[in-house]
C-alpha cells in the first residue's frame, strides 16, 4: 500500500524566513499523482498543487514552490518570505486508485 | 461556480441517535469522495461514489456507516446509532470526470457525540 510521510510535525518560524515541508512517499507504481492541501484555522481544505509522477519540472507560483525528486520519493513545499497568514496545516496526498494523505504539518508563522 | 457545500457545519448527536452529512458537489462533478479527519490526525479516504454508484467503499467502517449519491440531489454520509468515536470532522470532496482528476474539498462536518 502506498505510505506518505510528513516527518514535521510542527514547525515555527518568524515571519519572512524561509519554511520547507517535508514528503515522502513510497510507491511501487509508476504513474501517480502528488498534490498539497493547506488547511488552515478555518478548517477547510483548500487545494495547492497537483503534480502527475512523470513531470519532475519543479513549479514556482508566487512564494509556493515545490521540488518534485522522484529519485528519492520526496515532493517538497517551500514558502519563501513566510507570512502570518500562512500559518496553516499543511497536508500532502498521493494518489493512484485513491487519495492518501500524510499527518499534515502544522506550521506557525510567528509576527 | 460554488465549490463543494457540506451541510450542516457542524452537529452535535447524542449516542445512539442517527447522523446524516450531506455534500453537493461542484456543478459539473459526477464524483464525490469523503473523508474523516479524527481530532489532531490526516484525512482518512472512506468512500467513492459516482451518481448512483459506489465504486470504492474501501475505507468505510464495516457495521453503522453507508453512503449514497443518488441521481437528484446530494449525497448522504449516514452514521447509525453514533458513539463518540465518531466524533471527528468529516469531508466531501468531488471531481468532474474521473478519480484521476484534483479532488476540490467542501469545508467538512464537524460532528460531535456526546
Amino acid at each position: 500500500a502506498q505510505k506518505v510521510t510528513q516527518a514535521q510535525t510542527e514547525i515555527s518560524v518568524v515571519e519572512k524566513e524561509d519554511v520547507t515541508l517535508d514528503c515522502v512517499y513510497e510507491t511501487r507504481d509508476t504513474t501517480y499523482y502528488l498534490f498539497w492541501y493547506k488547511q488552515p484555522p478555518s478548517g477547510e481544505l483548500v487545494f495547492l498543487i497537483r503534480r502527475n509522477s512523470f513531470d519532475e519540472q519543479n513549479e514556482i507560483s508566487g512564494r509556493y514552490s515545490w521540488n518534485f525528486q522522484k529519485s528519492t520519493s520526496s515532493f517538497n513545499f517551500t514558502i519563501t518570505a513566510s507570512q502570518v497568514v500562512d500559518s496553516a496545516v499543511y497536508f500532502c496526498g498521493y494518489r493512484d486508485e485513491k487519495l492518501t494523505f500524510g499527518t499534515g504539518t502544522r506550521l506557525t508563522i510567528i509576527p | 461556480n460554488a465549490g463543494v457545500m457540506q451541510n450542516p457545519r457542524h452537529l452535535v448527536r447524542r449516542r445512539g441517535q442517527e447522523a446524516r452529512l450531506r455534500c453537493s458537489p461542484m456543478k459539473g462533478h459526477s464524483h464525490v469522495y469523503w473523508y474523516r479527519q479524527l481530532p489532531e490526525e490526516g484525512l482518512k479516504f472512506m468512500v467513492y461514489l459516482q451518481k448512483e454508484n459506489i465504486i470504492d467503499e474501501s475505507g468505510m467502517p464495516k457495521e453503522r456507516f453507508s453512503a449514497e449519491f443518488p441521481k437528484e440531489g446530494p449525497s448522504i454520509l449516514r452514521i447509525q446509532q453514533v458513539v463518540r468515536g465518531d466524533s471527528a470532522a468529516y469531508f466531501c470532496a468531488s471531481s468532474p470526470f474521473s478519480n484521476q482528476e484534483t479532488q476540490y474539498f467542501g469545508p467538512g462536518t464537524r460532528l460531535l457525540v456526546l
